[in-house]
């Protein structure tokens, strides 16, 4: 069983649209991030998350991003008005303080 | 300044044949993990290994083996007797101590295609 799920796996959006990708961890898992893969390059990381705040965050995420645990399960990243280069895999990672775990990824493509 | 480097872009081999991929690594902590992924067609991250800054020892899983070396501040990985489904991109992650938040925020290389061919 994964220890970190993500939905949807692939998520087409228009331009401009706002799109919401989520995540859940398992429960004992305090430490969050999310990571974006553009096609062809590195992974990068975008932000990390704990005690329902941003712990640090890349020179990537600017103010079109988001994240939020709303209901202390889901972990949520949200892109307000998509552009053709937030086009990516977007992964979800969760720590227990130890080690991370990454879900197997929500391929985003912006048309 | 880049953390991670895999100066290796593409490495083409056939199968049956050794492979092995190079990871150097820059930090100023003394305590620090690393790692390798795969990423194989479909995507996703499989983790491979993660190794602590203070465990110098070689490892062996299988036809997987790692040689990490802090002198040089290497960590390489060395696929032995490789299969077409060795085929995939394969990451060299760091992630350095601070705060317990640190541990899950990595720093990837660029990553290496590796190409099995029958």
């Amino acid at each position: 069983e994964p220890e970190v799920t993500q939905t949807p796996s692939h998520q087409v959006t228009q331009m401009g649209q706002e799109v919401i990708l989520r995540c859940v961890p398992i429960s004992n898992h305090l430490y969050f991030y999310w990571y974006r893969q553009i096609l062809g390059q590195k992974v990068e990381f975008l932000v990390s998350f704990y005690n329902n705040e941003i712990s640090e965050k890349s020179e990537i995420f600017d103010d079109q991003f988001s994240v939020e645990r709303p209901d202390g399960s889901n972990f949520t990243l949200k892109i307000r008005s998509t552009k053709l280069e937030d086009s990516a895999m977007y992964f979800c990672a969760a720590s227990d303080g130890f080690e991370a775990f990454f879900g197997q990824g929500t391929r985003l493509t912006v048309v | 300044a880049q953390k991670v480097t895999q100066a290796q872009t593409e490495i083409s081999v056939v199968e049956k044949e050794d492979v092995t991929l190079d990871c150097v690594y820059e930090t100023r902590d003394t305590t620090y993990y690393l790692f390798w992924y795969k990423q194989p067609p479909s995507g996703e991250l499989v983790f491979l290994i993660r190794r602590n800054s203070f465990d110098e020892q070689n490892e062996i899983s299988g036809r997987y083996s790692w040689n990490f070396q802090k002198s040089t501040s290497s960590f390489n990985f060395t696929i032995t007797a490789s299969q077409v489904v060795d085929s995939a991109v394969y990451f060299c992650a760091l992630s350095e101590a601070g705060t317990t938040d640190s541990w899950g925020k990595l720093q990837f290389g660029a990553g290496t295609q590796v190409v099995v061919t029958p």
